[in-house]
Order: structure tokens, then C-alpha cells, then sequence
């Protein structure tokens, strides 16, 4: 059965700090991982690795995938109150489907 | 601009009741999902559909049911079989093979 896992469910801190959320996965037939970031409604995109060891950076937020040890981590540094959000991972499976199994999300809240 | 739309965004149903969810996406895509999220958590996914005239159940697809009679509409009815449906319903929509999901801006279920 595919599983993901992200850790910690749930994190407080305060505006300037880093974070680092962490996600573990067991699927079949693996292509792909997203990282989204949901605010109230829609996830939108953050991040889509292929490639283990690659770090793709976009401004704060920066991520790296080992698929040797079936792990992702999501780094955001010099956070701010506007990063608040419930974080999304998803691998994504190579079958014609192209379904992606979601983690159960990482609550984030920065505080002023 | 191409886009998938949910409507509505809000919906209020009585106990015993079935209701039914649109989506339709203008961005040609095979794949269509629908998923469930509860307050603080992941999402889970209840249909998806590859192609026209054909769907596949997901991890909880007990109480609804869907259609796919146009490539364009993915349409979800939650019926009175649903036991606890309050939830906030998100659509999506791929081209498959792992690329990731464009999603609609959802659609809050309450039961009244």
C-alpha cells in the first residue's frame, strides 16, 4: 500500500526563523514529488523534483529529494507571517494515472 | 485563460439529501480527481477518471459517485449514503503521467 508520511504535523515559530518539513514516502511505480502549499482553498504549486540530491530553489523556499532513502525536506528560511499554510506533499506515480498520493500536511504557523 | 472551476463554492445540505458538485476544466486534460479534505488534514482521494466514460474509485469513494460524459466535466454527487460528508471538496486536473495537478478553488460541504 503507498504511504506518505510528513513530519512534524504541526509547527509554531516566529517571523526570521527556518524551517524544515520533512517528508517520507513508500509508493510503486514512483515518477515524481510535488510540494504545494494550500493557504484556504486551492494548493498551488511549489516544487516538482525528479532527481535525487538536485535542490530546486524559489526565493526562501529551497527542496531536495533522496530516493536512495525515499525522502524529501522543504526548507524555508527568513520565514514570515505570509508562509502560514498547511504544506503539501505528493508523490506523483508513473502509471498512466498519473495520480499523486498526498501526505496528511504540515500546519505551519508564523507568528510576528 | 485556461482553468478548472469548481461551483459552488459554498453548499449546505440537509440530512438525506443527495447533492451534486461541478467541475469543468478548459485545459484539454485526460485526468480528472476529485479528493476530500477534512479540517487539518491531507487530501484523500474519492473518484478519478483517465478518459471519457470511464472512472476508478479511490481510497473512499463509499457514498458518492461521479460521471465523465465530456472530456471538459467531472461532475460529483455526494448522496445520502455519505455519513459524515461535511468537508471541503477539491477538484483536479492532469495530463497524467506524473506532471502534477492543476486544481479548482474547491467547494465547502456542510450538512445542516
Amino acid at each position: 500500500e503507498d504511504k506518505v508520511v510528513q513530519s512534524p504535523l504541526s509547527l509554531v515559530v516566529h517571523e526570521g526563523d527556518t524551517v524544515t518539513l520533512n517528508c517520507s514516502y513508500e509508493v510503486t511505480n514512483f515518477r515524481s514529488l510535488l510540494w504545494y502549499k494550500q493557504e484556504k482553498k486551492a494548493p498551488t504549486f511549489l516544487f516538482m523534483l525528479t532527481s535525487s540530491g538536485i535542490e530546486k530553489k524559489s526565493g526562501r523556499l529551497s527542496s531536495i529529494l533522496d530516493k536512495k532513502e525515499l525522502f524529501s525536506i522543504l526548507n524555508i528560511t527568513a520565514t514570515q507571517t505570509g508562509d502560514s499554510a498547511i504544506y503539501l506533499c505528493a508523490p506523483a506515480l508513473s502509471s498512466n494515472t498519473g495520480k499523486l498520493i498526498f501526505g496528511q500536511g504540515t500546519t505551519l504557523q508564523v507568528k510576528p | 485563460d485556461g482553468g478548472i472551476t469548481q461551483s459552488p463554492k459554498y453548499l449546505f445540505r440537509k440530512e438525506g439529501q443527495n447533492v451534486t458538485l461541478s467541475c469543468e476544466q478548459n485545459l484539454n486534460h485526460d485526468a480528472m480527481y476529485w479528493y476530500r479534505q477534512d479540517p487539518g488534514q491531507g487530501l484523500r482521494l474519492i473518484y478519478y477518471s483517465q478518459i471519457v466514460n470511464d472512472f476508478q474509485k479511490g481510497d473512499i469513494a463509499e457514498g458518492y459517485s461521479v460521471s465523465r460524459e465530456k472530456k471538459e466535466s467531472f461532475p460529483l454527487t455526494v448522496t445520502s449514503a455519505q455519513k459524515n460528508p461535511t468537508a471541503f471538496y477539491l477538484c483536479a486536473s492532469s495530463v497524467g503521467q506524473g506532471r502534477g495537478y492543476t486544481f479548482g478553488s474547491g467547494t465547502r460541504l456542510t450538512v445542516v
